[in-house]
């Protein structure tokens, strides 16, 4: 079963911390997706990659940036924590020129206090 | 910004009864739509696509399109309590590596 992997359902991180999340995909996707996910403004893509080590801005960059290392790894950073970036982040992946769909990972969701 | 518009719901229907979920766009260049799935506590499960004006069926699900009227609609027949979720419209942004933009999706309740 094709997975998108992300390494924390939960995490609480205090104001001013660097925060990582790590996503990890097993599809040999070629794209890949950061989005959060709030009460009533629905999903905003943050960045996304179509390729090893590129990356582009989505709609809401602003306090984060991300790291494409490996094709199967997309990273997302928030440089140093505020309270307004607690959410439901959720990665994706999908195949190609033709989105087919994505898959999402099963989302962490980051509390800042 | 492109946009995507969804009725926020609650959309209540009856058990066995059509569910009928529509979905507005602002992009005419738009060329790829997509309808997730979305339980409480989980993640968007993708339902069906569909890339050509007319009807596509999937089981239970049938997606329609209409590009001239900028709007998608998805049509769950026999509706079942499992059903009751939030649906996301999603429109592709430009190319296909650029990512989807969603609508904030219905919420639909089917009432045993």
């Amino acid at each position: 079963d094709v997975k998108v992997t992300q390494s924390s359902r939960y995490l609480v991180k205090r104001t001013g911390e660097k925060v990582f999340l790590e996503c990890v995909q097993d599809m040999d996707h070629e794209n890949m997706f950061w989005y959060r996910q709030d009460p009533g403004l629905g999903l905003r893509l943050i960045y996304f990659s179509y390729d090893v080590k590129m990356k582009e801005k989505g709609d809401i960059p602003e306090g984060y940036s991300v790291s494409r290392e490996k094709k199967e790894r997309f990273s997302l950073i928030l440089e140093s924590a505020s309270t307004n970036q607690t959410s439901m982040y959720l990665c994706a992946s999908s195949q190609g020129d033709r989105i087919a769909g994505y898959t999402f990972g099963s989302g962490t969701r980051l509390t800042v206090v | 910004q492109k946009e995507v518009e969804q009725n926020s719901g609650p959309l209540s229907v009856p058990e066995g009864a059509i569910a009928s979920l529509n979905c507005t766009y602002s992009d005419r260049g738009s060329q790829s739509f997509f309808w997730y799935r979305q339980y409480s506590g989980k993640s968007p499960e993708l339902i069906m696509f569909i890339y050509s004006n007319g009807d596509k069926e999937d089981g239970r699900f049938t997606a329609q399109l209409n590009k001239a009227s900028q709007y998608v609609s998805l049509l769950i027949r026999d509706s079942q309590p499992s059903d009751s979720a939030t649906y996301l419209c999603a429109v592709n942004r430009r190319g296909g590596a650029d990512g989807l933009t969603f609508g904030k999706g219905t919420h639909l309740i089917i009432q045993p």
